[in-house]
């Protein structure tokens, strides 16, 4: 299984970028690289998922270098709502184990 | 639309009673369910996984076990619980490429 080392924390203020960066130098040839967010008291929600290059949703953009051996999460525009728990996980088809690290704590101050 | 259900939310339990919390997920079909726990400030321990009834597999060894007697059912035990056992819970269920959905959660307490 590929690891996955994030920082621990990270502060921002409203309406800034977020920028997490995730490693993962053991990523295998067929892992995809996922993305979640959780708020206190609550289950991880999916964030946002990709395989190489870029990839963009409504909520955030992932980029991934061709080596694959890192990839960024961008968060535009924080607000406070935004102060959570993201975690960065590597791994194959569902029913594979995943692991989640401890994540990075994400704090948006006003 | 899919939706997970855990109950119950929190329970205080004492060291040595056993334990149990269900998981059930409605609006999908043969889903791969998964049992999470968190200890405070942490991040998620994958207890067990299973990919169809009475298929379980186990990450850590310890005095909790899984079932799944139907499609949709996904349920948590132990005999005795320890105080180690406390955290929060999560039930999550899966069908495509590592896009879990996890459930509300039980807050464990073992007193």
């Amino acid at each position: 299984l590929a690891k996955t080392t994030q920082p621990i924390s990270m502060d921002s203020y409203e309406g800034q970028e977020v920028n997490i960066t995730c490693s993962h130098n053991n990523i295998a040839t067929n892992d995809y690289i996922t993305w979640y967010q959780q708020f206190p008291s609550q289950g991880p929600r999916f964030i946002i998922q990709g395989y190489k290059t870029k990839v963009t949703n409504e909520v955030a953009s992932l980029f991934i270098p061709a080596d694959r051996k890192s990839s960024t999460l961008s968060l535009p525009r924080v607000s406070l709502s935004d102060t959570a728990v993201y975690y960065c996980l590597v791994g194959k088809a569902a029913g594979n184990k995943l692991t989640f690290g401890g994540g990075t704590r994400v704090l948006v101050k006003p | 639309s899919q939706t997970i259900h855990q109950w119950p939310a929190t329970l205080v339990q004492p060291v040595g009673s056993p334990l149990s919390l269900e998981c059930t997920v409605e609006g999908t079909s043969n889903p791969n369910l998964y049992w999470y726990r968190q200890a405070a400030g942490r991040g998620l321990q994958l207890l067990f996984y299973s990919v169809g009834i009475g298929q379980i597999s186990s990450e850590v060894p310890q005095n909790l076990s899984a079932s799944r007697p139907q499609d949709r059912q996904f349920i948590l035990s132990s005999k005795k619980l320890l105080l180690s056992d406390s955290g929060f819970y999560l039930c999550a269920w899966s069908v495509i490429w590592d896009e879990q959905y996890f459930g509300p959660g039980t807050r464990l307490t073992v007193t």
